[in-house]
């Protein structure tokens, strides 16, 4: 079956410092995909969508200036958390929208110190 | 804007036992599916079932059932015969129909089966 390799799985980063986490769909072209964050014990909140080849529509509420993505090829997006302080600390997920379905990657957890 | 509520933060069952889980959405929207995902402790989400808010049959997969009330607006999930590795935070979630996947996402229900 298709997937979505999200890559790292866990980083742990200094405050202040800028943090990219990775998000390739390895066996279809992915045109749109999805960026959540999920706080602990909490859902999947939706923070961007992510357009090959266009700007990422971001939700309300959400700092596009903080959380910058960049979806360069049909086969990768990135998510930056710029500037990360530790309230940005979470667990990170992308989905890639894939021929029928959604797949989800295996998340980030963004730890910042 | 389409909203999910799970009313249920946690439920348990008993190892081969049935657990129904509960969700109801809002939307107004005709043209939409529903799913139930699964988020085990490594964090993965699986997809357990889907349903199109089009076809009135329930949907099943194995022994992941759904009861799609569609004039309701209640979609619940029944596990039968529950096994230990169904233990996991379950998500019911929506998306409208067309070619957006973007998911709107229920608060989740724990599930714990006991041995």
């Amino acid at each position: 079956g298709a997937v979505v390799s999200q890559h790292p799985s866990w980083v742990i980063c200094k405050s202040g410092t800028s943090v990219k986490i990775e998000c390739r769909s390895l066996d279809f072209q992915a045109t749109t995909m999805f960026w959540y964050r999920q706080f602990p014990k909490q859902s999947l909140m939706l923070m961007a969508t992510s357009n090959e080849g266009s700007k990422a529509t971001y939700e309300q509420g959400v700092e596009k200036d903080k959380f910058l993505i960049n979806h360069a090829s049909l086969t990768l997006s990135t998510l930056t958390v710029t500037s990360a302080h530790p309230e940005d600390s979470s667990f990170y997920i992308c989905s890639a929208k894939g021929p029928v379905k959604a797949f989800f990657g295996q998340g980030t957890r963004l730890t910042v110190v | 804007a389409q909203t999910v509520t799970q009313s249920q933060p946690e439920m348990s069952v008993q190892e081969a036992e049935t657990v129904t889980l509960s969700c109801t959405y809002d939307t107004s929207e005709s043209d939409y599916y529903l799913f139930w995902y699964k988020q085990p402790p490594s964090r993965q989400m699986i997809l357990v079932i889907r349903q199109e808010a089009y076809k009135q049959q329930n949907a099943t997969e194995n022994r992941f059932s759904v009861n799609f009330q569609k004039a309701a607006k209640s979609f619940s999930l029944k596990i039968s015969d529950s096994q230990l590795g169904d233990a996991a935070m379950y998500f019911c979630a929506y998306r409208s129909g067309g070619s957006n996947y973007k998911l709107t996402f229920g608060k989740g229900t724990l599930l714990t089966v006991n041995p």
